[in-house]
């Protein structure tokens, strides 16, 4: 089975810290992802990236940043927490382009 | 641009009812559509996928490019079948768009 795995379950921060949130895949799989997800939002695109050092901007990377040192690791940035970045993230890979999503459980962040 | 609709936040059947969860899509090219659910407290995770055209837990979802749909149908729903049903698509680009999300509750 694929795994991905993201470091915390629950985060709680206060407002203007960094962040990191860590999400590690053992299937060498090319593409990450990070995902916001809102209740009647859906998921949104915050970052991905489809080979190590690579990145691009999703629907709404403002307020992220991420790092992908090494291909099973994809980490996203919260460079000054605020409360409108309380949600809960979702990473995920896929191997090629049209695959389908191997999720993480998921980090319920929460800046207070 | 690409856009998935899910008209329904919420949806309510008796056990044993047909369901059907409706997904409109909005894409200039050739998408590949997919469902993912999320069961309570599990991550979520690929239901189905339209190039692969086969029946997961008996739900099954036909790409209609006419009507631009790709609606998720289940002949008899089970209790087991309650949680968010999420709509995707992706278009050549590497990532994912997704609906806003249909939460499904079978009743007893």
């Amino acid at each position: 089975d694929v795994k991905v795995t993201q470091s915390s379950r629950y985060l709680v921060k206060r407002t203007g810290e960094k962040v990191f949130l860590e999400c590690v895949q053992d299937m060498d799989h090319e593409n990450m992802f990070w995902y916001r997800q809102d209740p009647g939002l859906g998921l949104r695109l915050i970052y991905f990236s489809y080979d190590v050092k690579m990145k691009e901007k999703g629907d709404i990377p403002e307020g992220y940043s991420v790092s992908r040192e090494k291909k099973e690791r994809f980490s996203l940035i919260l460079e000054s927490a605020s409360t409108n970045q309380t949600s809960m993230y979702l990473c995920a890979s896929s191997l090629f382009t049209g695959d389908g999503y191997t999720f993480g459980s998921g980090t319920r962040l929460t800046v207070v | 641009a690409q856009r998935v609709t899910q008209p329904e936040k919420l949806l309510s059947v008796f056990k044993g009812a047909p369901v059907e969860l409706k997904c409109n899509y909005s894409y200039s090219g050739s998408p590949e559509l997919f469902w993912y659910v999320q069961y309570s407290r599990q991550r979520l995770q690929l239901l189905l996928r339209h190039i692969s055209r086969e029946s997961i837990k008996g739900f099954t979802a036909d790409l209609n490019k006419g009507e631009t749909s790709f609606h998720l149908k289940k002949p008899f729903a089970q209790e087991e079948d309650s949680a968010m049903y999420y709509c995707a698509l992706t278009g050549g680009a590497n990532n994912l768009f997704f609906g806003t999300g249909t939460r499904l509750t079978v009743i007893p």
